[in-house]
C-alpha cells in the first residue's frame, strides 16, 4: 500500500512569489491533516480536511495559506505571497478515522524562502 | 491548550538502553503518541499509551502515568539505525489534531 506523498520535496523561492504544496494521501483516508515545523520549533498543526470539508483550519497562521481538496482525494497549500517566515518543514498526514487515531505522515516538503 | 516538553538531544552507545521522557500538560486527555522520525523522512507510529503502564513492543516499550502528566519511550539494545527524533504527540481537546512536542534527537555511537 503506497503511504502519504508530498511533492515537491524541496521548494526554494523568493519572498514574494507564490509556492502551491501537495499532498496524496493513502487511498481510502478521509482524513487528511497539514502541519508544519518552523526552524527550532516542535510540529505544530494547520489544517484539517474531513473528504473536501475544512473540519478545522484554526492552526493556519493567516490569509496568505490557503488550502483546498477539491474532490475529497489530494490536497494542495498555497503560499502567496511567501514571507520569510514560512521557511519550514511542511507535513500532511491521512487517516481513516478523525478523533483520536494514528495518523500517517508524508516525508514532508522543505520550504525555503529567501 | 496543551503543553510538551521532551528533551532536545541524547546521546547512547550502541547495545545500551536509553529512556526519553516527555511530560505533558493538558486540559483533557486522549492518549499519548509516540513517533520516531528519521532525518528527511515521514514521522513513522511506534506506540500509542491510553492507560497507565508499560506497552511492549520488541526492542521500544513506552510507559504511561496519567497522574503525573508523564510518559517515556524505552529503547533496548540500541543500534545504529535507531538514531533518530523521537516525538511525543497528544490529540488536541477535540481529539482531533496532534499537539507535538519538540522532538529529542537520539544519536547511537558505536
Amino acid at each position: 500500500e503506497a503511504g502519504v506523498t508530498q511533492f515537491p520535496s524541496h521548494s526554494v523561492i523568493e519572498k514574494g512569489q507564490t509556492v502551491t504544496l501537495r499532498c496524496d494521501p493513502i487511498s481510502g483516508h478521509d482524513n487528511l491533516y497539514w502541519y508544519r515545523r518552523v526552524m527550532g520549533k516542535e510540529i505544530k498543526f494547520l489544517l484539517h480536511f474531513v473528504k473536501e470539508s475544512k473540519q478545522d483550519e484554526s492552526g493556519m497562521p493567516n490569509n496568505r495559506f490557503l488550502a483546498e481538496r477539491t474532490g475529497g482525494t489530494y490536497s494542495t497549500l498555497k503560499v502567496q505571497p511567501a514571507e520569510l517566515e514560512d521557511s519550514g518543514v511542511y507535513f500532511c498526514a491521512s487517516s481513516v478515522l478523525a478523533g483520536v487515531n494514528e495518523q500517517f505522515f508524508g516525508p514532508g516538503t522543505r520550504l525555503t524562502v529567501l | 491548550g496543551q503543553n510538551i516538553d521532551q528533551p532536545t538531544e541524547m546521546t547512547a552507545t550502541e547495545g545500551a538502553i536509553v529512556q526519553i521522557n516527555c511530560t505533558y500538560q493538558t486540559s483533557g486527555f486522549n492518549g499519548l503518541f509516540w513517533y520516531q522520525q528519521h532525518a528527511g523522512e515521514a514521522p513513522t507510529f511506534l506506540s500509542y499509551n491510553v492507560l497507565d503502564g508499560l506497552e511492549e513492543k520488541g526492542r521500544f516499550s513506552s510507559f504511561l502515568s496519567r497522574s503525573k502528566g508523564y510518559s517515556y519511550l524505552l529503547l533496548k539494545e540500541l543500534q545504529m539505525k535507531d538514531s533518530a527524533s523521537y516525538l511525543c504527540a497528544v490529540p488536541d481537546n477535540y481529539g482531533q489534531n496532534f499537539v507535538f512536542g519538540p522532538g529529542t534527537r537520539l544519536s547511537v555511537l558505536p
